[in-house]
């Protein structure tokens, strides 16, 4: 699986947009853009995903540019439930064994 | 209710000791897996089992020994444990494109 970069933390003000970057220039044709988060003290969660077209759940926002090369996770409204670390990980759909190559992540903190 | 359970959630032992962690998921799904996360924060997977069956097995020592009884349980055991196996376990499972985990289980050897 290709490997992601993304910076160690970043700080958001509450009711703003959360803009969380991700630079995955080594992706193949065929590995996903996945992100999920986990809250201090709890299981990671499952955000969303996408190949390469753009993708929005009840979540987040998840914009692929073209080249595949990069994304960014939109939190359209942070709240202070949204403190957390952000995981960008791209793997294979195909893979059903689900093993997921965890980074450091980004820390984002949410202030009032 | 629920959708990954794992107990118990906190378990401080004696090294040397053995000691087992249960997980169970009310979702359905065929795949389950034990995933580690250390003091350092970086989440490694452990096992996979589909089906009952294991399928992901990342040099993990012998001391730990998965065991799972059906599809909806995948248990982990931990013999003669060592300073070094203090960490968080999560428990997950999972269709193709999602995985859930489990709240953890907080482990310290002591």
């Amino acid at each position: 699986d290709a490997k992601t970069t993304q910076p160690t933390s970043m700080d958001c003000a509450e009711g703003r947009a959360a803009n969380l970057p991700c630079n995955h220039s080594t992706i193949s044709g065929n590995e996903y853009v996945y992100w999920y988060r986990q809250i201090h003290s709890q299981g990671p969660q499952y955000i969303i995903h996408g190949l390469k077209n753009n993708e929005t759940n009840e979540m987040a926002s998840l914009i692929i540019t073209e080249d595949r090369k990069s994304s960014t996770l939109i939190l359209p409204h942070a709240t202070l439930r949204d403190t957390a670390v952000y995981y960008c990980i791209v793997r294979v759909e195909a893979d059903s064994w689900g093993k997921l190559q965890f980074g450091a992540g980004t820390q984002v903190v949410v202030t009032p | 209710d629920t959708a990954v359970s794992q107990t118990p959630k906190y378990l401080v032992t004696q090294m040397g000791n053995d000691k087992s962690i249960k997980c169970e998921q009310n979702l359905g799904h065929d795949t389950m897996y034990w995933y580690k996360q250390d003091s350092k924060k970086f989440l490694k997977i452990m096992f996979s089992y589909n089906n009952k069956e294991l399928i992901i097995n990342e040099t993990v020592p012998n001391r730990f020994s998965p065991k799972s009884p059906d599809k909806a349980h995948l248990n982990l055991h931990i013999n003669s444990l060592e300073l070094g196996d203090s960490a968080v376990y999560f428990c997950a499972s999972s269709r193709i494109n999602t995985i859930y985990f489990g709240e953890g289980s907080w482990l310290t050897v002591v």
